[in-house]
Formats: C-alpha cells, structure tokens, sequence
C-alpha cells in the first residue's frame, strides 16, 4: 500500500472557524491532489501540487486554499468554513513521466462536518 | 469539456451472476488515461487498472476484464462470477492535462450490491 496518511480523520468544526487538514506521504512522489467526494457529485479536484511551493486550482477550488513546504506534506486550509464545504476529503499522491499519466494512489479520507 | 459519464447508479445482482459496468468519457486530447477504482463500504479507494489511449486490448484479471473501445469512448468493467465482497462503488476516471501535469476527471460512480 502506498505510505499516505490524512489527519485528522474526523473533524466537526463550526461556521466561520479555519481548519487545515493535513496529508503526509512517504513515497517521495511529485504529484499530489486534494479531492472532495460528496453525494452525487463523485470526486472533484481541489487543487494540486506538482512539487514543492508549486500548486495549482481545481475545478472546485473557491474557498479552499493549499501549501507544500516539503515534498512529504500537503495542507489544505479552509479559511472559514461554510456548511457547504462538509464533504469527505481524499488526498493522493501519483508519479508521472514524460507525459505519462500514472495512476494515483489515496489517502484514507478525512470525514469534515461543518455546523 | 472533459466528461466520464456512469449511467448505472445502482445495480442490485445476485451472487455469481455476470455484471458489467459501463463508462463512456468524452475528451478532445489525442492521449489520453483511463481508470477504475473501487470504493468498498469501508471507504477507501482502491485503485484497479489503467490504459492508455493505444492500447485497445481487453485487459482480464481474475475475475474482473475490461473492455476498451475509443470507436464508442467506452470503457466497461465487467466481473465475473459476482461476489458479495464485491459490493461497492466504482467509479471511472479519466486523464485531464492541466497547466502543470494532469489530475483525474471521476464519473459519479456505480453502486454495486451483490447478495448472497
């Protein structure tokens, strides 16, 4: 299985407060993404990243923001969440090569609820 | 527009029978990924096979074969011989470029029930 670890797991969080939810990879992939899964909707991108301080917007990326200081780690940050933004969030993590697209491999999920 | 579009939302079977998934993508790239994964209840997501745009030949693993097909844009999954531990969601994804690499475009999904 692919070293990928989300914390925390399970979040509630109230209206207007800030969350950050963390992905930590041990295979020194370049590529990793958030997604969000919602009922409906499959996964949408949020962002991603394709190396250190270098990331890029999703399709869903509005109120959402990301950094990468190391190649392990991958934050999401909700600036102030919105009831809206309850979702189970995925991170995963992909090697590509010369235009070619590996599969990705993800995370475990991260259940946040919104009040 | 990139777009995977699963018409099955729900499919109930009974255990052994056949079932097949379908997938149908739209896309404007030249090269171009397809994939499925697989959500059990348990909630994580598993990945199950890549092909690549040039390669047309159907892929068998076990019980689980995929038919490619660019001339209809298909990408079904069939199993073979069901099993209640294949209940799931699977969902069907396919390749988009973006400024700086690609990501994943995932259909809604299918909801397979397999009973015993």
């Amino acid at each position: 299985d692919a070293g990928i670890t989300q914390s925390p797991r399970h979040k509630v969080t109230e209206t207007g407060t800030p969350v950050t939810l963390r992905c930590h990879q041990t295979e020194n992939h370049r590529y990793m993404y958030w997604y969000r899964q919602d009922p409906g909707h499959g996964l949408r991108l949020i962002h991603y990243s394709y190396g250190v301080k270098d990331t890029d917007k999703g399709e869903v990326s509005d109120g959402y923001s990301v950094s990468r200081s190391k190649t392990e780690d991958f934050l999401l940050t909700l600036e102030s969440a919105t009831s809206s933004q309850t979702s189970v969030y995925f991170c995963a993590i992909s090697e590509s090569t010369a235009g070619i697209y590996n599969e990705q491999f993800f995370g475990p999920g991260t259940r946040l609820t919104v009040l | 527009a990139q777009k995977v579009t699963q018409a099955q939302t729900e499919i109930s079977v009974v255990e052994k029978e056949d079932v097949t998934l379908d997938c149908v993508y739209e896309t404007r790239d030249t090269t171009y990924y397809l994939f499925w994964y697989k959500q059990p209840p348990s909630g994580e997501l598993v990945f199950l096979i890549r092909r690549n745009s040039f390669d047309e030949q159907n892929e068998i693993s076990g019980r689980y074969s995929w038919n490619f097909q660019k001339s209809t844009s298909s990408f079904n999954f069939t199993i073979t011989a069901s099993q209640v531990v294949d209940s799931a969601v699977y969902f069907c994804a396919l390749s988009e470029r973006t400024n700086s690499g690609y990501a994943l475009n995932f259909g809604k999904g299918t909801s397979l029930l397999v009973t015993p």
